[in-house]
């Protein structure tokens, strides 16, 4: 079993649609969770680190569920700009980041 | 731009030559970090500085690969004898500091064509 699994998709959403993709990890000692967004052939940018009670950031909103290890992202009223591979990252014990595979996402007009 | 900065930012290179890449991490940043990325895959961690201390190295990092921070201040990743099973993006990325909440920022990455 990888350390940190997502499912690669694509997600073929409708534009104003709300999605949302799960990360899940398997070491229960991981402390922090981060959220980033890639684009074809670019670098991974943070889109918003992921915290106990949950945040959100405009539209985004990650959750955190250490019961069931895994933490989640939410896209509500998705934009075309929005198309992008997510990848969820787990820092663990050591403070290294592993990381999921990442989540694509298509956004359809 | 004070962003995280790598160069080059491709590279053809033929099987059996040497390579080199530089990274310039964000300025007060005293972590930084190399990480090897192929497509379809997550970011796969190769080495971590914390200013000129080399602290850790992937099994991934065979011993062709090697990687410095002389100052504490920008890093090199050189691989040597070139295979191609070493094309890939090799993404820097630096942190303020290395604990729980502190997030790593990207450069735009080297991407190693290996013909």
């Amino acid at each position: 079993r990888k350390e940190v699994e997502q499912d690669p998709g694509p997600f073929n959403v409708p534009e104003g649609a709300t999605v949302a993709f799960n990360c899940t990890y398997s070491n229960s000692a991981s402390q922090s969770f981060f959220w980033y967004r890639q684009d074809c052939r670019k670098e991974p940018k943070l889109l918003m680190s992921v915290y106990s009670s949950g945040n959100e950031d405009g539209r985004f909103t990650a959750q955190l569920n250490r019961a069931s290890q895994y933490i989640s992202l939410l896209i509500r009223d998705s934009k075309l700009s929005d198309s992008a591979t997510y990848l969820c990252a787990v820092k663990d014990s050591n403070y290294q980041l592993i990381w999921g595979a990442g989540t694509k996402l298509i956004i359809k007009p | 731009d004070t962003g995280v900065s790598q160069d080059p930012r491709h590279k053809i290179t033929k099987r059996g030559q040497n390579v080199t890449f530089r990274c310039d991490p964000i300025s007060e940043h005293n972590r930084l970090y190399w990480y090897r990325q192929t497509l379809g895959q997550g970011p796969e961690f190769l080495t971590y500085f914390q200013n000129e201390a080399q602290l850790e190295k992937s099994r991934l990092l065979s011993d062709r690969f090697s990687a410095e921070r002389p100052k504490g201040s920008f890093s090199t990743l050189e691989i040597q004898r070139t295979e191609q099973g070493d094309s890939a993006m090799y993404l820097c990325a630096s942190s303020l500091r290395g604990d729980t909440s502190y997030e790593q920022y990207f450069g735009p990455g080297t991407r190693l064509t290996v013909t």
